[in-house]
């Protein structure tokens, strides 16, 4: 079993529908929690960062965290094209080693 | 400042040959870290440093790779006698690495070198 399991996807959603990204852990020990972003043939580059559990919002950017389900999400409201992309949940102890999902693919329609 | 860098973008090569990839950090970063990517999935750890010193590999880094950062600046990884497995993104990141709690901990990737190992 990973320690981190995201679903691929693809999602594929039309535009201005809010989106919702699901990752679960099995690592208590996991404190820190993100959110990256990767285009094609880019490197990820980081949405959000989360400490512990709870909601953080970032304009149209939701991340919540729950530790006593191991379970954190992203959701996207009022989605556009450019939002298409991968999403990587990705996680950290406190150490240095950040550990990523799969990634689930977005596209959103015009 | 102009991010992380990483060159070549893309090789290709033969299998049994040896390749080497570099990465520029951002300059104040003092982290650097692999990662491996194939399609399909999530960046897997490779390795990491502190500055100079290579702190923690991965056991998907078999004797056939190698890092290095001398001086705690650029750092290279070396394939040597690539196999068609090896075929994939290896991006490199780095961060400042003062502890997770003050956000200094979140990577700057670069845009990747991808390895087509024919």
């Amino acid at each position: 079993q990973k320690e981190v399991e995201q679903d691929p996807g693809p999602l594929s959603v039309p535009e201005g529908a809010i989106v919702s990204l699901n990752c679960t852990y099995s690592n208590s020990a996991f404190q820190y929690f993100m959110w990256y972003r990767q285009y094609s043939r880019k490197g990820p580059e980081l949405l959000m960062y989360t400490y512990s559990s709870g909601n953080k919002e970032d304009g149209r950017f939701t991340a919540q965290v729950d530790k006593s389900s191991k379970y954190i999400s992203l959701f996207i409201r009022d989605s556009q094209p450019s939002d298409s992309a991968t999403y990587l949940c990705a996680m950290i102890t406190g150490g240095f080693k950040t550990i990523f999902g799969a990634g689930t693919r977005l596209f959103v329609k015009a | 400042d102009t991010g992380v860098s990483q060159d070549p973008r893309h090789k290709i090569t033969k299998r049994g040959q040896n390749v080497t990839f570099r990465c520029d950090p951002i300059s104040e970063h003092n982290r650097l870290y692999w990662y491996r990517q194939t399609l399909g999935q999530g960046p897997e750890f490779l390795t990491y440093f502190q500055n100079e010193a290579q702190l923690e590999k991965s056991r998907l880094l078999s004797d056939r790779f190698s890092a290095e950062r001398p001086k705690g600046s650029f750092s290279t990884l070396e394939i040597q006698r690539t196999e068609q497995g090896d075929s994939a993104m290896y991006l490199c990141a780095s961060s400042l690495g003062e502890g997770a709690r003050s956000g200094a901990n979140v990577l700057t990737f670069g845009a990747g070198s991808r390895l087509t190992v024919l």
